[in-house]
């Protein structure tokens, strides 16, 4: 099976920075995906990791630690429309589903 | 740029009835799944189907549910005698290929309803 832990919630101001944290566990590892879920919408992909390292795509910025379980989503210059729930899917050797976490809802304030 | 799209948006019905939601993949995709979200909850999958068969489904997906992909386009989601708990968010999501890097595309999903 897969265990999937990440924060329920995190506030940030307008312009700041937040990481949201997502530690894991599966059967075999092929991959972990960032997903992007406003209230009431379906999720939208961010980001893909599968070897160790930071991949860096403009404001976001996904890190993945194999040997730890771990994966960081760094999210930059963070804007109003940033605000949405922050979903990490590591995805097991077996099956091409994606399993989610509970999500990261990230609050932006001015 | 082509887009999962899902019909209906919302669907109301009573518990016992028979519902069909739609979905319409991107063309050239080969794998196809369902997901659902229960109002507050985390997305849970539900099936997945590749070359007009199941390839995976999860223990929520028992014999009240069914998949078929009727033509070249559509892909349903049948549930046979909805119950209230079957009350979520239905999302469907297509796949070029099955394996490494390839990002599934979401629809924007179907609220079900069951009264």
């Amino acid at each position: 099976g897969q265990n999937i832990d990440q924060p329920t919630e995190m506030t940030a101001t307008e312009g700041a920075i937040v990481q949201i944290n997502c530690t894991y566990q599966t059967s075999g590892f092929n991959g972990l995906f960032w997903y992007q879920q406003h209230a009431g919408e379906a999720p939208t992909f961010l980001s893909y990791n599968v070897l160790d390292g930071l991949e860096e795509k403009g404001r976001f910025s996904s890190f993945l630690s194999r040997s730890k379980g771990y994966s960081y989503l760094l999210l930059k210059e963070l804007q109003m429309k940033d605000s949405a729930s922050y979903l990490c899917a590591p995805k097991g050797a077996a099956g091409n589903k994606l399993t989610f976490g509970g999500g990261t809802r990230v609050l932006v304030k001015p | 740029e082509p887009e999962v799209t899902q019909t209906p948006s919302h669907q109301v019905t009573q518990m016992g009835q028979e519902v069909i939601l739609r979905c319409v993949p991107i063309s050239n995709h080969l794998y196809f799944y369902w997901y659902r979200q229960i109002l507050g909850q985390k997305v849970e999958f539900l099936v997945s189907f590749y070359n007009n068969e199941i390839s995976e489904k999860s223990e929520i997906f028992d014999d009240q549910f069914s998949v078929e992909r009727p033509d070249g386009s559509n892909f349903t989601l049948k549930i046979r005698s909805t119950k209230l708990e079957d009350s979520a968010m239905y999302f469907c999501a297509s796949t070029r290929g099955g394996q490494g890097y390839n990002e599934q595309f979401f629809g924007p999903g179907t609220r079900l309803t069951v009264l």
